[in-house]
C-alpha cells in the first residue's frame, strides 16, 4: 500500500526567510503524482504545487518549488521569502492511475513576523 | 484553478436527524467525486469515491448505509449522513478530479462541518 510520510508535525520560518518541509513516500508504482496542498485556518484546502513522477525537471510556483528525488522516494517543499498568509498546515499528497490520492499527517507552519 | 463548492457550511442537528451535504463543481464537469472526513488537528481520511452514474466505493471502516453518496450528475455529488450521532460531528470536505490544465488534478471545497448533539 502508499503511505506517505510527512516527518515534521511542526516547522516555523521567519518572514522573508526560506523553510523546507519533508515528505517520504513508499510505492511501487512508477507512474504517479505528487502535490503539496495548503491548509489554512478557513480549512479550505489550496492546490499548492503538483509533480508528474515521469518528469526530472523540478515543479516550481513562484515562490514554492519542489525537490523531487525519484529514486530516494522523495518530495520536499521549499518556500522562499515566506510570508505572514503562508501559515497553514501543509499536506504532501500522492496519487497514482490506480489508487485515489493519500495524504500525509500534514506539517504545521508557522510563519514568524 | 477549478472552483469546487459545498454546502451548507455549517451544519447542527439533533441525534437521529438526517443531514445533506452537496458538492458541486463549478466550472468543469467531474466524472470522479471524492468524499474526507477530517478529525481536529488530523489528515483527511478518504471515505469514498463516487463516479457519475455508478455506485460509490467506499473505504474499509465506513458504512456504506451510514454515509449514502449520491452522484447524479457530473457536476453534483450528495453525501447524506443517516441517523447522525454525535460520534458523526466532523469536518467533511468533498473533492472533485478534473483532466483540465495539463494533467489530473483534485480541487476541494470550502468543507462542511457537521455539529450532532
Amino acid at each position: 500500500a502508499q503511505t506517505v510520510t510527512q516527518s515534521q508535525p511542526e516547522m516555523s520560518v521567519q518572514e522573508a526567510e526560506t523553510v523546507t518541509l519533508s515528505c517520504t513516500y513508499d510505492t511501487s508504482e512508477s507512474d504517479y503524482y505528487l502535490f503539496w496542498y495548503k491548509q489554512p485556518p478557513s480549512r479550505q484546502m489550496i492546490l499548492v504545487i503538483r509533480q508528474e513522477a515521469y518528469k526530472q525537471q523540478n515543479a516550481t510556483e513562484n515562490r514554492f518549488s519542489v525537490n523531487f528525488q525519484k529514486a530516494a522516494k522523495s518530495f520536499s517543499l521549499k518556500i522562499s521569502d515566506s510570508q505572514l498568509g503562508d501559515a497553514a498546515m501543509y499536506f504532501c499528497a500522492y496519487r497514482s492511475a490506480y489508487n485515489d490520492m493519500r495524504f500525509g499527517a500534514g506539517t504545521r507552519l508557522t510563519v514568524k513576523p | 484553478g477549478a472552483v469546487v463548492s459545498q454546502h451548507p457550511s455549517w451544519v447542527i442537528c439533533k441525534s437521529g436527524t438526517s443531514v445533506k451535504i452537496e458538492c458541486r463543481s463549478l466550472d468543469f464537469q467531474a466524472t470522479t467525486m471524492f468524499w474526507y472526513r477530517q478529525f481536529p488537528k488530523q489528515s483527511l481520511m478518504l471515505m469514498a469515491t463516487s463516479n457519475e452514474g455508478s455506485k460509490a466505493t467506499y473505504e474499509q471502516g465506513v458504512e456504506k448505509d451510514k454515509f449514502l453518496i449520491n452522484h447524479a450528475s457530473l457536476t453534483l455529488s450528495t453525501l447524506t449522513v443517516t441517523s447522525a450521532h454525535p460520534e458523526d460531528s466532523s469536518f467533511y470536505i468533498c473533492s472533485a478530479r478534473t483532466s483540465r490544465s495539463g494533467g489530473e488534478t483534485q480541487y476541494f471545497g470550502p468543507g462542511t462541518r457537521l455539529l450532532v448533539l
